[in-house]
């Protein structure tokens, strides 16, 4: 069973505030992942980790940041939200199984930005 | 033009019923071919995966690939309340990238 956890579930803030997502694996996986997700949208990566230290920008243009001290633990960060920014962020960690990487999801944050 | 193209429906079907959940694709270069379930106000799980082309059978779910339409397919037999979810279909070729579709919307009425 996936054990990745995401607080808060649900988060309403106004514009210009400084926000912190919070991811946490106990799995012990080397990689993870932030995608956001709209309704009716597919998943669009925004940032991904191999590692400890590791940071990468994926293919959706992001104002967020991401760190990695500690393998199990990947907070996102928004330094100035706007409206722009609500919608559905959900993170990731990953393992690969006969070949295939599998992917195990977090219940995803949902914030919205007034 | 997506990459990956899938119906978001919704779909609704009585229970007992045969779903098909289709997505088309235009890379050919994707070779590992993925379905996730997502509950409502939950992350995606992974369902099945498939490589290459053919079928995969676990129960009462079956996928299928045909690579030369470029087209993948979900079935799900005898379907039940509790497989009322999005399904949303997936694609990597052989880099790190990973495509999903848009997802579809599944509700099974008892």
């Amino acid at each position: 069973e996936a054990d990745i956890y995401q607080t808060p579930r649900y988060l309403v803030i106004g514009t210009g505030k400084k926000i912190t997502l919070e991811c946490s694996q106990t799995m012990g996986h080397d990689k993870m992942y932030w995608y956001q997700q709209d309704p009716g949208m597919e998943l669009h990566l925004i940032h991904y980790s191999y590692g400890v230290n590791s940071t990468e920008k994926g293919d959706l243009s992001s104002e967020s940041t991401v760190s990695r001290i500690r393998t199990e633990h990947f907070p996102l960060t928004l330094e100035s939200a706007r409206p722009s920014h609500t919608s559905q962020y959900l993170c990731a960690s990953s393992e690969y199984r006969t070949g295939v990487e599998k992917l195990f999801f977090g219940s995803g944050t949902q914030l919205s930005v007034l | 033009q997506k990459e990956v193209e899938q119906d978001p429906g919704p779909l609704s079907v009585p229970e007992g019923a045969i779903v098909s959940l289709n997505c088309t694709y235009s890379n050919s270069a994707f070779q590992y071919f993925m379905w996730y379930r997502q509950y409502s106000r939950k992350g995606p799980e992974l369902l099945m995966y498939t490589y290459s082309s053919g079928n995969k059978e676990d129960g009462r779910f079956t996928a299928q690939v045909d690579k030369s339409s470029k087209y993948i397919s979900l079935f799900i037999r005898d379907s039940q309340p509790s497989d009322s979810a999005t399904y949303l279909c997936a694609m990597r070729d052989n880099t790190d990238k990973l495509i999903f579709g848009t997802g579809t919307r599944l509700q099974v009425f008892p």
